[in-house]
């Protein structure tokens, strides 16, 4: 069964902070991929990055980073030097080759304050 | 190019009365999915649908809910006898295929008084 956690609900950060979204997955699958999508105020999920299960390599996006660890079954997301912009509803989901969907988290609620 | 639209984005019905929601994939994409989010919540897988093959309807919450989609193109989400539960923005996306990232539409905001 695929299951997806994303513990922290609402995290508010002071602009120029760093934070770190915390994702933990669960999956039967050797063969997985997971996701990130912001979600901001004006509803429409915008997609991010997608990792496959066999690649391990932290990737940077401007000031977006993401951690994959497979021996955690962690993929956490750092945004460095926050900006008001950012703020939005962050979510982590999972796709594996049993399913068809994504299995989404419950999502961390980001407010960045200037 | 052009994105998943969907229509209508906001939609107001009666407990009872049936609805139906539409959703434009990107073109070329051959994967669709609907998904449904409450308020404050993740998201709920409904229905995907992969070119000609059967759809996969297994996230469908009871047989008020239905779908089908045209080809390789718009689907429609017809929910029968709408019930308050039922209010929820449902998302509809596209992809090229499983497990390429899933494009979403704008949603349509369903409202059941």
């Amino acid at each position: 069964a695929q299951k997806v956690t994303q513990a922290q609900t609402e995290i508010s950060v002071v602009e120029k902070e760093d934070v770190t979204l915390d994702c933990v997955y669960e999956t039967r699958d050797t063969t997985y991929y997971l996701f990130w999508y912001k979600q901001p105020p004006s509803g429409e999920l915008v997609f991010l990055i997608r990792r496959n299960s066999f690649d391990e390599q932290n990737e940077i996006s401007g000031r977006y980073s993401w951690n994959f660890q497979k021996s955690t079954s962690s993929f956490n997301f750092t945004i460095t030097a926050s900006q008001v912009v950012d703020s939005a509803v962050y979510f982590c989901a999972l796709s594996d080759r049993g399913n068809n969907r994504l299995a989404f988290g419950k999502g961390n609620q980001v407010v960045v304050i200037p | 190019g052009a994105g998943v639209s969907q229509s209508p984005s906001n939609k107001v019905t009666e407990k009872g009365k049936d609805v139906e929601l539409r959703c434009d994939p990107i073109s070329g994409h051959t994967a669709l999915y609907w998904y449904r989010q409450r308020l404050g919540q993740g998201l709920e897988f409904l229905i995907y649908f992969q070119g000609n093959s059967a759809p996969d309807k297994s996230g469908l919450p009871s047989d008020r809910f239905s779908a089908e989609r045209t080809g390789e193109s718009v689907s429609t989400l017809t929910i029968q006898r709408t019930q308050q539960e039922d209010s929820a923005v449902y998302l509809c996306a596209s992809s090229q295929d499983r497990p390429y990232e899933q494009y979403f539409g704008p949603g349509t905001r369903l409202t059941v008084t």
